[in-house]
Formats: structure tokens, sequence, C-alpha cells
């Protein structure tokens, strides 16, 4: 079993539609989870990070956190074609000096 | 403008010819990592650093070297490179360890893809 799991995809939205990536983690003494994005032929960048269970919100996406499930999600609001990239759960363990990668979901959305 | 500079962006080589890719980061961060990206794998980390001349092993090390001699630097070394070692590199800095409530998320650098023949 990987550490952090996703679902490869390729998730395919219609545009204006809400977009749902999920995460699992299997280490309970996780501290912090983030969620990067990267562009086909880029370096990832952070969108979203977030660390006490429940919603964070930011503009038009929403990371979600349940520990006891041990799950990440992300949700795109009103996805745009310029959000067609892959999506990359990460979660920090280890004192945070590790922080692990799921090998991402790729989302396309349609226009 | 901060940000994460790594060279080369690419580089093919010949087994066992040892090569250096170099990082280097200009916001003063303390923490620097190297990844490797590979395909249905993700990215992998090889080492880490929390400060100078503080380095630690991530999840898969074996044939790489790293060194923190300066805070903005954090080179990694193939000694002797091999096929297998064929990926997309990333190096990547944050300010600190993430911790229960900081969000110190990477800044990556824009890769080397390296190819060993």
């Amino acid at each position: 079993q990987k550490e952090v799991e996703q679902n490869s995809g390729p998730l395919s939205v219609p545009e204006g539609a809400i977009a749902s990536l999920n995460c699992t983690y299997s280490d309970r003494g996780s501290q912090s989870f983030f969620w990067y994005r990267q562009y086909s032929g880029k370096s990832p960048e952070l969108i979203m990070f977030i660390y006490s269970n429940g919603d964070k919100e930011d503009g038009r996406f929403t990371a979600q956190l349940n520990k006891a499930s041990q799950y990440v999600s992300l949700l795109i609001r009103d996805s745009q074609p310029s959000d067609s990239a892959t999506y990359l759960c990460a979660v920090a363990r280890g004192g945070g000096f590790k922080t692990i990668f799921g090998a991402g979901t790729r989302l396309f959305v349609k226009a | 403008e901060a940000q994460v500079t790594q060279n080369p962006r690419y580089l093919i080589t010949v087994t066992g010819k040892k090569l250096t890719v170099t990082c280097s980061q200009n916001m003063n961060h303390e923490y620097m990592s190297w990844y490797r990206q590979d395909p249905g794998l993700g990215l992998r980390q090889i080492y880490y650093s929390m400060n100078v001349e503080v380095t630690d092993k991530g999840d898969v090390p074996e044939g790489y070297k790293v060194s923190r001699k300066e805070k903005r630097n954090f080179p990694l070394i193939l000694e002797s490179p091999s096929p297998n070692q064929t990926s997309l590199y990333f190096c990547a800095s944050s300010l600190s360890r993430p911790t229960r409530s900081t969000n110190y998320g990477y800044t990556f650098g824009s890769g080397t893809r390296l190819t060993v023949v």
C-alpha cells in the first residue's frame, strides 16, 4: 500500500462544474497536508494547505480534511479549462521533515 | 524574483560518468529537498536538508549524494549514474519544515530531465 494514494484519472468535468479530487494517506501521525498543481511540462506549485479537520476555502478551491478516515480532498468550483492539470496530494510526516507525494490525479476540464 | 534555480534543464550522460545537478534558492530558505518524478510513481524524496551541514535521507537515496555547505545551494551528485536513474529531478525549498499550523509548502525549481544511457 502506498503511503499517499490518489486515483490517477483522468477525471473529466465540463466547464463550470465542480471537480472533486480525493487522496488517502496511511500514516496517522501525519500533520500537514498540501495540494499542488502541476501543468504538463512544468514544476508543481502549491495551491492549498490544511492541517485541521474540516474545510478550508481559498477562492474557487476548498480543501477538506478528515483525519479519522485519513483522507484529504480538493474541490474546485466553477472549473475552467485552465484548471486542466495534474493535482498532487502531499502529506508531511516525521516531524515535518519528510513530505510524501501521491502520484497525482489528472484533471481535464472540457470547454 | 524569488526562485529556485536548477541547472542544467536537460542532461544526457553515459553510465558511470559522475555528474552534479546544481540547485540554488534566493529566498533564505532553511529547508531544501530533492525529488525525482517518474510516471506512475509520482514524486519521491531523495534527500533533504534542514539547514547548513544538516542533511538526511529521503525514501530513495541510493546512488545519490548531497551537500549543504551554504544555505542557498544544495547540489545533487550522482557518483556513478546508471540507467535506472533516468528521471525528472526537482529541487524544492521552503522557509522551514511544515509543522501543525505553519504553511511551509515548497517552492520548486524548473526541473532537470536526466537521461543515462
